[in-house]
Parts: structure tokens; C-alpha cells; sequence
């Protein structure tokens, strides 16, 4: 089985920081990882599929890059609203979560 | 509106069998692939299957098999999980999750129910 190493487990940034989180996958998975935000009590959210792609409606400050067995997830200026755990996803995997707080 | 409409709450017996439903509407049911995850307290996001809702086939993760049973009735647009033999491990919130359309499985889910919790106690 493929697994997905998310880090770092939690951060805490400022509003307007740029903020990144990286997966890492234990196998060459090409392109196929996706990632989504999920909020306390709430179901969680797709917010890039296929590495690269926004989600129709999501924030251009929402990204992610990356292909093979390495991704990054950035947004580019966080926002009060982009508190959350963000999770990494590659077919019936799922990273461990990211949860980013503001400092 | 296209939502996922999930079951209520259920507190259960460990050794007991609990079946969520998920109904679908807004959309045409039998044609997007249909997932279930859970997320026990916590804790991060769990794949346990999924279901094509056209022809009825399934895939469970290896470590559900033989405890989780995934079915569909077209005629109400629903999904359900049914989960097996509950130990208090299996408290969790049980999300129903859509996969996006095409006559072959995306591997995101775009569309998610709100979840049911399911309580394992004695």
C-alpha cells in the first residue's frame, strides 16, 4: 500500500502569511493527489484534485504543485476563514492532516 | 440543490450492525461512483469503499472486508453503508462522498454528506 506523509502536523502563521504543506508519497503516484480543508464539525471540502487543479470556486489563494512522489499545498495569504485541517488524499489514502491555526 | 442527505445519529451495541443511508439528490444518482469515510473523534479521514451506483459493484478497503457491505436503491437515489460486528474502535462520523462523473473512478470526492456519528458503547 501507498503511503502519505503529510507535514507538519500543525502550524501557526499570521493573517497574510504564505503558508505551505507537503505530502509525500511512498511511491511514484503521478499526478493523482488531491487535497481538501475540512472546518471543526464540518465535512471536509475539495479544494485542489489532480495535483494541480482549483476546485471551481475556491480561492485563487488556494494552490497546490507537484507531481511523482512530492506535493505542495500553499495559500498564498491566510485568511482569518482558512482556519482548518487540511488533508492530502491518493486513491483510499489520506495524509495525517495539516492543522493550520492563526498566531 | 445537488446535496447528500445523510441519516441520523445511531448509538449501537458493540457486536451490533448499524446501516447509514446517503440519499442523493440534484443530481442523476447512477452516475457518479459513490465513497464512504469515516473520521473517528479527533482523528484524520478513513476510505472504506465505494460503490458504483449503476451496476451496484463495490471495493472496500482490505481492512473492512468482510464486515462492511455497500448497496444502493436506484429507485430513491440511495446509498448505504452497513457496518458489521461494531466494536467501540468503530465510533466515528461516517461521511458519504461523491465521486466526480464519468464511467471511470476520478479517486476525489466533490460532493460530501454531512456525516452521521455512530456511537459504539455498551
Amino acid at each position: 500500500d501507498i503511503q502519505m506523509t503529510q507535514s507538519p502536523s500543525s502550524l501557526s502563521a499570521s493573517v497574510g502569511d504564505r503558508v505551505t504543506i507537503t505530502c509525500q508519497a511512498s511511491q511514484d503516484i503521478s499526478n493523482y493527489l488531491n487535497w481538501y480543508q475540512q472546518k471543526p464539525g464540518k465535512a471536509p471540502k475539495l479544494l485542489i484534485y489532480d495535483a494541480s487543479n482549483l476546485e471551481t470556486g475556491v480561492p485563487s489563494r488556494f494552490s497546490g504543485s507537484g507531481s511523482g512522489t512530492d506535493f505542495t499545498f500553499t495559500i498564498s495569504s491566510l485568511q482569518p476563514e482558512d482556519i482548518a485541517t487540511y488533508y492530502c488524499q491518493q486513491r483510499g489514502t489520506f495524509g495525517g492532516g495539516t492543522k493550520v491555526e492563526i498566531k | 440543490q445537488v446535496q447528500l442527505v445523510q441519516s441520523g445519529a445511531e448509538v449501537k451495541k458493540p457486536g451490533a450492525s448499524v446501516k447509514v443511508s446517503c440519499k442523493a439528490s440534484g443530481y442523476t444518482f447512477t452516475g457518479y461512483y459513490m465513497h464512504w469515510v469515516r473520521q473517528a473523534p479527533g482523528q484524520g479521514l478513513e476510505w472504506m469503499g465505494w460503490i458504483n451506483p449503476n451496476s451496484g459493484g463495490t471495493n472496500y478497503a482490505q481492512k473492512f472486508q468482510g464486515r462492511v457491505t455497500m448497496t444502493r436503491d436506484t429507485s430513491i437515489s440511495t446509498a448505504y453503508m452497513e457496518l458489521s460486528r461494531l466494536r467501540s474502535d468503530d465510533t466515528a462520523v461516517y461521511y458519504c462522498a461523491r465521486d466526480p462523473p464519468t464511467v471511470t473512478l476520478h479517486w476525489y470526492f466533490d460532493l460530501w454528506g454531512r456525516g452521521t456519528l455512530v456511537t459504539v458503547s455498551s
